[in-house]
C-alpha cells in the first residue's frame, strides 16, 4: 500500500511570508496528488488538483508542483484567511490523505 | 447553489446498525462519483468509500470493507452508507464529498463537500 508523509507537521508563519509544504509518497503516483485546506470546525476545500492544477476560485498564491514520490504546495504571500490545516491527497489507488500540516500564526 | 447534505448519524451501541444520506442539489449529481470521507474527533481525514456514476465501480477503504456499503439513487439525487456492525473507531464525522471525474479511482479529487453528520459509536 502507498504511504504519505507531510512535512512539516506543523509550522509558525507571519503574513506575507512564503510558505511552502512537502508531501511524500512511498512510491510513485505520478500527478496523482491533490491539495486540501481546512479550517476548524468547516469542511475541507479543495485548492490543487492533479499537482499542479489550480482549482477554480482559488486565489494564485496557492501553487502546486512535482511529480512521481515529491511533491510541494507552496503559499506565496501568507494572508490572514490561509491559516489552517492542509492535507495532501494521493488518487493514484485507493484513495489516501496524507496526516496534514497545520499552518499557525507566528 | 450547489450543496450536499448530509443526514443520518447520530449515537449508535457498538455492533449496530446506521444509515447515512447525503442529497444533492445544484449540479448534474449523476455526471460524477461520490464518496464518503470521514474525520475522527482531533484527526485527519480518512476516505472511507467512492461509487462511480452509474455505480458500476465502488471501492472501499479497508477499515470499512465487509462492514459498509455504498449506493446512489441518481433519480432521488441521494447518495447512502451503510454502516453496520459499527465499532468504536468509526465515531467520526462523515463527510459527503463530490468527485471531479464520473469514473472513480481514476485522478478522483473532492471539489464540493457537505458540513458533515457526526456519528458516535459508544454504550
Amino acid at each position: 500500500d502507498i504511504q504519505m508523509t507531510q512535512s512539516p507537521s506543523s509550522l509558525s508563519a507571519s503574513v506575507g511570508d512564503r510558505v511552502t509544504i512537502t508531501c511524500r509518497a512511498s512510491q510513485s503516483i505520478s500527478s496523482y496528488l491533490n491539495w486540501y485546506q481546512q479550517k476548524p470546525g468547516k469542511a475541507p476545500k479543495l485548492l490543487i488538483y492533479a499537482a499542479s492544477s489550480l482549482q477554480s476560485g482559488v486565489p494564485s498564491r496557492f501553487s502546486g508542483s512535482g511529480s512521481g514520490t515529491d511533491f510541494t504546495l507552496t503559499i506565496s504571500s501568507l494572508q490572514p484567511e490561509d491559516f489552517a490545516t492542509y492535507y495532501c491527497q494521493q488518487s493514484y489507488s485507493t484513495l489516501l490523505f496524507g496526516p496534514g500540516t497545520k499552518v499557525d500564526i507566528k | 447553489e450547489v450543496q450536499l447534505v448530509e443526514s443520518g448519524g447520530g449515537l449508535v451501541q457498538p455492533g449496530r446498525s446506521l444509515r447515512l444520506s447525503c442529497a444533492a442539489s445544484g449540479f448534474t449529481f449523476d455526471d460524477y462519483a461520490m464518496h464518503w470521507v470521514r474525520q475522527a474527533p482531533g484527526k485527519g481525514l480518512e476516505w472511507v468509500s467512492g461509487i462511480s456514476w452509474n455505480s458500476g465501480s465502488i471501492g472501499y477503504a479497508d477499515s470499512v470493507k465487509g462492514r459498509f456499503t455504498i449506493s446512489r439513487d441518481n433519480a432521488k439525487n441521494s447518495l447512502y452508507l451503510q454502516m453496520n456492525s459499527l465499532r468504536a473507531e468509526d465515531t467520526a464525522l462523515y463527510y459527503c464529498a463530490k468527485d471531479i471525474l464520473r469514473e472513480l479511482l481514476v485522478a478522483d479529487a473532492f471539489d464540493i463537500w457537505g458540513q458533515g453528520t457526526m456519528v458516535t459509536v459508544s454504550s
